[in-house]
């Protein structure tokens, strides 16, 4: 099955600082990206969808300038935490959609978890 | 309209019983249903999913089970093991835009030896 990987796996890191997460589809080159988020014992939440080449479509109540993506090519979309507070520590997963897959179908990464102290 | 309930929040069965996770969703225009198993600390791996076309979708010991005009949709898990024990999620997505899923809020199912 196409596979997508995250990386880092987990990061730590101090409040203010900015931390960068990859999201990459190893095998099949992706048209669209989804960032989403997953509290502990929660349902995961939408923050964005990417699509290569254009701006991110943010879902309601994401901040775009404390969340940016990037998807510059088929195979690579980057989140950017901004300034980050311990409010956005969380567990962060990207998911992507083959170019010519069957229709719908996303295939997850294994996520990134974000501890800001 | 865009919520997708899930129901139990969480489960207990024993080795080799049936687990049975059911869903129920509002929008009409849902036309693709997967399932995800998730593992503590890992991603979402997709089980099994289903389209509104079929009443039933079998893949090994995993079954959906679809009822269009309920609107409703279900997970039974036959001969459960141990290493079933999991959070599952139901979804739902359109056909249409960037087909986004709108994700149940999960079921933690726990298979006893």
């Amino acid at each position: 099955g196409a596979v997508v990987s995250q990386h880092p796996s987990w990061v730590i890191c101090k409040s203010g600082t900015s931390v960068k997460i990859e999201c990459r589809s190893l095998d099949f080159q992706a048209t669209t990206m989804f960032w989403y988020r997953q509290f502990p014992k929660q349902s995961l939440m939408l923050m964005a969808t990417s699509n290569e080449g254009s701006k991110a479509t943010y879902e309601q109540g994401v901040e775009k300038d404390k969340f940016l993506i990037n998807h510059a090519s088929l195979t690579l979309s980057t989140l950017t935490v901004t300034s980050a507070h311990p409010e956005d520590s969380s567990f962060y997963i990207c998911s992507a959609r083959e170019l010519a897959g069957v229709y719908n179908e996303q295939f997850f990464g294994p996520g990134t978890r974000l501890t800001v102290l | 309209q865009q919520q997708v309930k899930q129901s139990p929040q969480s489960l207990i069965v024993q080795k080799g019983g049936i687990s049975i996770i059911n869903c129920a969703y509002e929008n009409t225009a849902f036309d693709y249903f997967p399932w995800y198993q998730q593992f503590p600390g890992k991603g979402p791996a997709l089980l099994i999913a289903i389209r509104p076309d079929v009443s039933e979708k079998k893949e090994g010991r995993f079954t959906i089970s679809f009822n269009k005009s309920a609107k409703q949709f279900s997970l039974h898990i036959m001969d459960s093991q141990p290493g079933d024990s999991a959070t599952y999620f139901c979804a739902a997505s359109m056909g249409t835009g960037f087909q986004k899923l709108v994700f149940g809020t999960g079921t933690r199912l726990l298979v006893s030896p």
